[in-house]
């Protein structure tokens, strides 16, 4: 079976430029996360989708950040304008039920480098 | 907002070894996850953790929450290179079931 799929796995892209990341989740499941990995910060969450409705968008840094879910097994996140300080790892996660009754499977990531 | 830290940060052990990990909260956890992320992907889900005191295994690891549940370790025993990774432990907290918050993780690597 598919796992979470992401698109792109890597982009490299100019300070200003908008950017968005794409995630199909796994079919059937109806939670999905939008994680954001650096260094620095570690994982963290930007926003969680429950039913295709966001849930929980604290997370999301400012306002140059959104997030789409217009389908069960669809959803962006894109960046408008970027920024250097935006170069992290993105990663897209689903799950059949949120947290605690059923497993998160995480995609692979999008790579994103802001020069 | 609740911060987990995990310690060591980085651990670099020979094949056959054995390790503790561990991840600490100042606030009591509603559950705790650990998971394991290799490099070029996302994160794996190993075990999860809801009773105090619990212990659960996973061939080689072991996986204990503390009776308090503000804490967790993970122990492997023999460890192998296939081991190698970053461990990340992760929680939810009472009245904020919607987010799971990670830890900043611990990197093993395991050498022959």
């Amino acid at each position: 079976d598919a796992g979470v799929i992401q698109s792109p796995r890597h982009e490299v892209t100019e300070m200003g430029q908008e950017v968005t990341l794409r995630c199909k989740p796994i079919s059937g499941h109806n939670s999905l996360f939008w994680y954001r990995q650096t260094m620095m910060r570690g994982l963290e969450l930007l926003i969680y989708f429950n039913n295709n409705v966001p849930i929980d968008d604290s997370g999301m840094p400012e306002d140059r950040f959104s997030a789409k879910m217009p389908n069960a097994s669809f959803s962006t996140l894109k960046i408008q304008p970027s920024e250097p300080r935006d170069s992290a790892v993105y990663f897209c996660a689903s799950s059949l039920r949120g947290y605690q009754e059923s497993t998160i499977y995480f995609g692979e990531g999008s790579w994103l480098t802001v020069v | 907002t609740q911060l987990l830290e995990q310690s060591p940060q980085f651990l670099s052990i020979q094949e056959g070894e054995n390790l503790t990990v561990y991840c600490n909260s100042s606030s009591v956890f509603s559950s705790l996850q650990w998971y394991r992320q290799e490099p070029g992907e996302g994160p794996v889900l190993l075990v999860t953790v809801v009773t105090g005191g619990e212990v659960k295994k996973l061939k080689r690891l072991t996986f204990q929450f503390g009776d308090a549940r503000k804490d967790s370790s993970l122990h492997i025993t023999a460890a192998q290179p296939g081991d190698t990774g970053l461990y990340l432990c992760a929680g939810t907290f009472t009245g904020t079931a919607s987010k799971l918050t990670f830890g900043t993780g611990t990197r093993l690597q395991v050498t022959l």
